[in-house]
């Protein structure tokens, strides 16, 4: 069983629209978070970091639920701009260790 | 500033020749990581150094890859005897401290192709 897994999409969406984009994670000593995106043919960057009190970076929210090992990512408002190709990542300790990639979930945001 | 770099953007190969790919990471991170990207899977992770040591190299997939850094700085991923599973986007991450905190800055990649 792969340690992140997500659902591959495709998610199309309006603009304007909301999307929510869920991850779980299977191995229970991760200690970080993240949501990376990677654009088309191009290296993966980090969009924002996961707290357990769930944090907001202006139209996008993050949630964290150690509980159940799942993660989420809100997009409120889509634009055209959004479209790419979300990555949950994990890490294990937070001792520098390799970051866990989930395959990732499309997003295209249409006119 | 600069960021990650990686060289080449794109080698083609031959089955059974070795490649060199390399990696010039932010300047001041010390821990640099390798990952490839398959067509249609994740990021796999290959190698992690900090500093010019690797304490984790779990990620190799067998012994005709191996890595190297020298003087805090540059990277060298090795690939002898390339096969055609080796394809892949090869990429290159550097963080300033090896803290699974900090952020991984991805350079661009590097395209092999083994014919």
């Amino acid at each position: 069983r792969k340690e992140v897994e997500q659902d591959p999409g495709p998610f199309n969406v309006p603009e304007g629209a909301t999307v929510a984009f869920n991850c779980t994670y299977s191995n229970s000593a991760s200690q970080s978070f993240f949501w990376y995106r990677q654009d088309c043919r191009k290296e993966p960057k980090l969009l924002m970091s996961v707290y357990s009190s769930g944090n907001e970076d202006g139209r996008f929210t993050a949630q964290l639920n150690r509980a159940s090992q799942y993660i989420s990512l809100l997009i409120r408002d889509s634009k055209l701009s959004d479209s790419a190709t979300y990555l949950c990542v994990v890490n294990i300790r937070n001792s520098g260790y390799a970051l866990n990639f989930g395959k990732g979930t499309s997003l295209l945001v249409t006119p | 500033g600069a960021g990650v770099s990686q060289s080449p953007s794109n080698k083609v190969t031959e089955k059974g020749k070795d490649v060199e790919l390399r990696c010039d990471p932010i300047s001041g991170h010390t821990a640099l990581y390798w990952y490839r990207q398959s067509l249609g899977q994740g990021l796999e992770f290959l190698i992690y150094f900090q500093g010019n040591s690797a304490p984790d190299k779990s990620g190799l997939p067998s012994d005709r890859f191996s890595a190297e850094r020298t003087g805090g700085s540059v990277s060298t991923l090795t690939i002898q005897r390339t096969q055609q599973e080796d394809s892949a986007v090869y990429l290159c991450a550097s963080s300033l401290v090896g803290q699974g905190s900090n952020e991984q800055f991805f350079g661009p990649g590097t395209r092999l192709t083994v014919l």
